[in-house]
């Protein structure tokens, strides 16, 4: 049971430059969830899903992009990144919002 | 929003020392969980704990959701005690996710 996994672990992006991120989980979860955390902050929620094919905008959405076209898979998307999007990403997934919430080992990207 | 606050914001202990990290939060909530972020960056649960108490070896958590707090003790700390202690909520309205704190960074000291 892998849990959360978070696909690429490291990346470093010129500026303009697009990428998507993967989340996979194998827990059956409805809900899945993007966020990110700089430094001195706690983590801050990008887009969330809310089941297959759904999303929704959460507090810092803009410049991102996310799909939720399989139940197991929430994809997140740069399309032309942005020094400011230098951070840490997590991924989590519950089965319903006010369930236990599983996150995946994070994403550090660096946009130069 | 919902605003979660948390305190003490650093803190350093002695190893062998109890602590108390504290959890406010400003609406009423239907999930609370205490994270553990590693050196490594790792986020591990610690508790999920909308109300009551719980007891996992050395950490025990307290939610007194009425009067809208939640706090984590620290027993016998160790250095692997060593990291940051989040706290997130779920407002008790509506499908919202977790909003997280700003953490408790700790350090203990052999």
């Amino acid at each position: 049971n892998a849990g959360v996994t978070q696909t690429p672990k490291f990346r470093v992006l010129k500026t303009g430059q697009s990428m998507t991120l993967l989340c996979a989980q194998d827990m059956n979860h409805e809900y899945m969830y993007w966020y990110r955390q700089d430094p001195g902050m706690g983590l801050r929620l990008i887009h969330y899903s809310v089941g297959e094919g759904t999303t929704a905008k959460g507090e810092v959405p803009d410049g991102y992009n996310v799909s939720r076209l399989k139940k197991q898979n929430f994809l997140l998307g740069l399309e032309s990144a942005a020094p400011s999007q230098t951070s840490v990403y997590f991924c989590a997934s519950s089965y319903e919002v006010d369930t236990e919430a599983f996150f995946g080992q994070g994403t550090r990207l660096t946009v130069v | 929003g919902i605003q979660v606050e948390q305190s003490p914001p650093d803190l350093i202990l002695q190893e062998g020392a109890n602590s108390t990290l504290r959890c406010n939060f400003s609406d009423s909530v239907n999930n609370l969980q205490w994270f553990h972020q590693n050196p490594w960056g790792q986020l591990i649960n610690l508790f999920y704990i909308p109300s009551g108490t719980k007891q996992n070896g050395r950490l025990s958590a307290t939610t007194v959701a009425t009067e809208r707090y939640s706090l984590l003790y620290i027993s016998s700390s160790q250095t692997t005690d060593s990291g940051v202690y989040f706290c997130a909520v779920g407002r008790n309205s509506g499908n919202t996710p977790l909003v997280f704190g700003k953490g408790t960074r700790l350090s203990v000291i052999a």
